[in-house]
């Protein structure tokens, strides 16, 4: 099946550092979702965006919608142990389409 | 609260038998999914389904079935056919006209089989 493309496939940073991930397609989307997965439980959403070129934040978490709309970022800004883990990007074509689309993660460690 | 609850957390089976998780949700989901995590892989899409009594196989269905009795639930069962079975699975809900604003996923399932 399907997978995104993201990039890096893991992180080892200190605490306070700044954090930069991708998530790469060749097809284009209509919506761009970002997901993180703490230690042993279920992805949580943390920002969704709909828009080619739109930038969305949630905290310390700042996303953006590439142009193309074949990619999409997210950021971290100042990192802290507690953003260990998991994050996923997700994919949705639009329309009636009935599923996501999800990256292979990106792990991501915080040393404090 | 809605949400979506998965059991049990830890699961222990012996190489041979089949096993059922159960994935219970309160949301009102039509939509509901069934993903296998392995280490250092992503999510891959087991089975779905998006209305009761329907469901469709995913990407690695072979070795594993479900049922869609009612709305609330969508249990899968492992059974012995599946060659690797140990696994985190996740399953997750949504609204079908309602995809592209995400998943509500549960806390998952990990099975261990010896």
């Amino acid at each position: 099946g399907q997978q995104l493309n993201q990039s890096p496939q893991s992180m080892f940073i200190q605490e306070g550092e700044d954090v930069s991930m991708n998530c790469t397609s060749s097809s284009i989307f209509n919506t761009w979702l970002w997901y993180k997965q703490d230690p042993g439980e279920g992805p949580v959403l943390l920002i969704a965006l709909y828009k080619a070129g739109e930038l969305t934040s949630n905290g310390r978490l700042t996303a953006q919608f590439g142009i193309t709309r074949k990619d999409s970022f997210l950021n971290i800004s100042a990192s802290i142990p507690s953003d260990v883990g998991i994050y996923f990007c997700a994919g949705h074509y639009g329309g009636a389409t009935n599923k996501l689309i999800f990256g292979t993660g990106t792990l991501l460690a915080v040393q404090p | 609260d809605g949400g979506i609850t998965q059991s049990p957390k830890y699961l222990f089976r012996k190489e041979g038998q089949n096993v059922t998780l159960s994935c219970e949700q309160n949301l009102n989901h039509d939509a509901m999914y069934w993903y296998r995590q392995d280490p250092g892989q992503g999510l891959r899409l087991i089975y779905y389904s998006q209305i009761v009594n329907d469901f469709q196989k995913g990407d690695i269905a072979e070795g594993y079935s479900v049922s869609r009795e009612k709305k609330e639930s969508f249990p899968l069962t492992v059974t012995s056919a599946q060659k690797n079975p140990t696994a985190f699975y996740l399953c997750a809900s949504s609204a079908p006209d309602r995809v592209r604003y995400g998943y509500t996923f549960g806390s998952g399932t990990r099975l261990t089989v010896v």
